[in-house]
């Protein structure tokens, strides 16, 4: 079985601040991982993604995550926050062909 | 592209009428995804499908709601009867083949169920 587990369902820094969003999983086989984000009123899109290889993942708007297996962990990160990035973040993780296990979620707010 | 396609954006109904949500699909995609999010209970997976089969769908919460996928480019979601607690942002998402491959959602339908 999979499972994901999202600390802190709300997140608030302030522009410019460090933005770290935490996700850890539980899986018997090595996973496959995804951080996606939703804007209000809009679907999930994909921000980034692990799969195989290197372990820290860049994705889109200055967002990177690093595969931890020793902690099992997929946690989200950018340097300085910007008032754009304020949405609602989801972990995901997927094992084989099927569905995928989303967390439930966290909403960074950004402060001026 | 243009991507996972949803109609109706907005429904609005009332308690007892049928309501059917529609989805087309990314041309290629083998899986389709149908979930709804509350503020109550997050993102729900509801039903997905393989190649137009259903595969779990475990997460449908009464008999009122049933999913169909007729063909690779059109799927259904329909709850008769609705009921207020049916209120709820519906999404469907498809994907490609492979466990790495992304999920990608479409914008969703607001359904209000009064």
């Amino acid at each position: 079985a999979q499972s994901v587990t999202q600390l802190g369902s709300h997140v608030s820094v302030s522009e410019g601040a460090l933005v770290l969003l935490r996700c850890n999983y539980s899986s018997s086989v090595p996973p496959y991982l995804f951080w996606y984000v939703q804007y209000p009123n809009q679907g999930l899109q994909l921000l980034l993604k692990y799969t195989t290889g290197a372990t820290l993942v860049k994705g889109i708007n200055g967002f990177e995550a690093e595969f931890k297996k020793s902690e099992t962990s997929f946690h989200l990160t950018k340097p300085s926050a910007h008032m754009s990035d304020a949405a609602e973040y989801f972990c995901a993780v997927s094992l084989n062909a099927g569905k995928s296990t989303f967390g439930d979620g966290t909403t960074l707010t950004v402060k001026p | 592209d243009a991507g996972v396609i949803q109609s109706p954006r907005h429904e609005v109904t009332e308690m007892g009428q049928e309501v059917t949500l529609r989805c087309k699909p990314i041309s290629g995609h083998d899986y389709l995804f149908w979930y709804r999010q509350t503020m109550m209970r997050g993102l729900e997976l509801l039903i997905y499908f393989n190649n137009n089969v259903p595969i779990d769908d475990s997460g449908m919460p009464e008999d009122r709601f049933s999913a169909k996928m007729p063909n690779a480019s059109f799927s259904t979601l329909k709850i008769q009867p609705s009921e207020p607690r049916d209120s709820a942002v519906y999404f469907c998402a498809s994907r490609g083949l492979a466990a790495t491959d992304t999920q990608y959602f479409g914008p969703g339908t607001r359904l209000t169920v009064l």
